[in-house]
């Protein structure tokens, strides 16, 4: 297992055209976040997935932004009607988490640099 | 919601010399992440503690959870040093488990051969 993968790693799209970026977590990682970071800033919490239910999503997720993990192994982002504002670098991490375990380590993977134009 | 701050914001250094950066969160935690960022590139995980000190190599992490601080120290740098360096602290817990981190604006570092 190469760790934490994502594709596409660039993509450049026009204002209001649809994307969906993908996210293939190490294997055995139950736990799975989107995460947004925009230039000069630290990563921003978008949602997470414990298997292949969505447990939380941040404000930050508008009605724009969907995404699923449907068996509990990769998962999908998808953002409609892209905007300017949607430019960023969407990370995905993954973790795995014991139910009472207290700690465990997030996993990063290398990104995907969305430009809209 | 925790607030995380780091500094410096920038810091410059000749290669060789002994690196700190500092990072402080207002709501106490259980553990702390450093992470390392190179330029348009992936976060790399480097550190999770949760007291005490660890060493990897040339790094060192340090954490005070009474003062809610944790210094990065980094001996003998390297121009290869020179990324982003950035802390992040769980926001919280699902199942009994931390989950969700809330990150520092990050410690952009350049050392110079």
């Amino acid at each position: 297992d190469t760790g934490v993968s994502q594709d596409p790693r660039h993509k450049i799209t026009k204002r209001g055209q649809n994307v969906t970026f993908r996210c293939d977590p190490i294997s055995e990682h139950n736990r799975l976040y989107w995460y947004r970071q925009t230039l000069g800033q630290g990563p921003e919490f978008l949602t997470y997935f414990q298997n292949e239910a969505q447990l939380e999503k941040s404000r930050l997720l508008s009605d724009r932004f969907s995404a699923e993990r449907p068996k509990g192994s990769f998962s999908t982002l998808e953002i409609q009607r892209t905007e300017q504002g949607d430019s960023a670098m969407y990370l995905c991490a993954s973790s795995f988490a014991v139910i009472g375990g207290g700690l465990n380590e997030q996993f990063f993977g290398p990104g995907t640099r969305l430009t809209v134009l | 919601k925790n607030e995380v701050e780091q500094s410096p914001q920038n810091l410059t250094a000749q290669e060789g010399e002994f690196i700190t950066i500092n990072c402080s969160y207002s709501v106490g935690i259980s553990a702390l992440h450093w992470l390392q960022q190179h330029p348009g590139g992936g976060i790399v995980s480097l550190f999770m503690l949760s007291s005490g000190k660890k060493k990897h190599g040339r790094l060192i992490a340090t954490i005070n959870i009474q003062e809610k601080h944790s210094s990065l120290h980094i001996t003998a740098s390297h121009p290869r040093d020179s990324a982003v360096y950035i802390c992040a602290v769980p926001e919280g817990y699902s199942g009994g488990s931390n989950y969700k981190l809330t990150f520092g604006k990050g410690t952009l570092l350049t050392v110079n051969p």
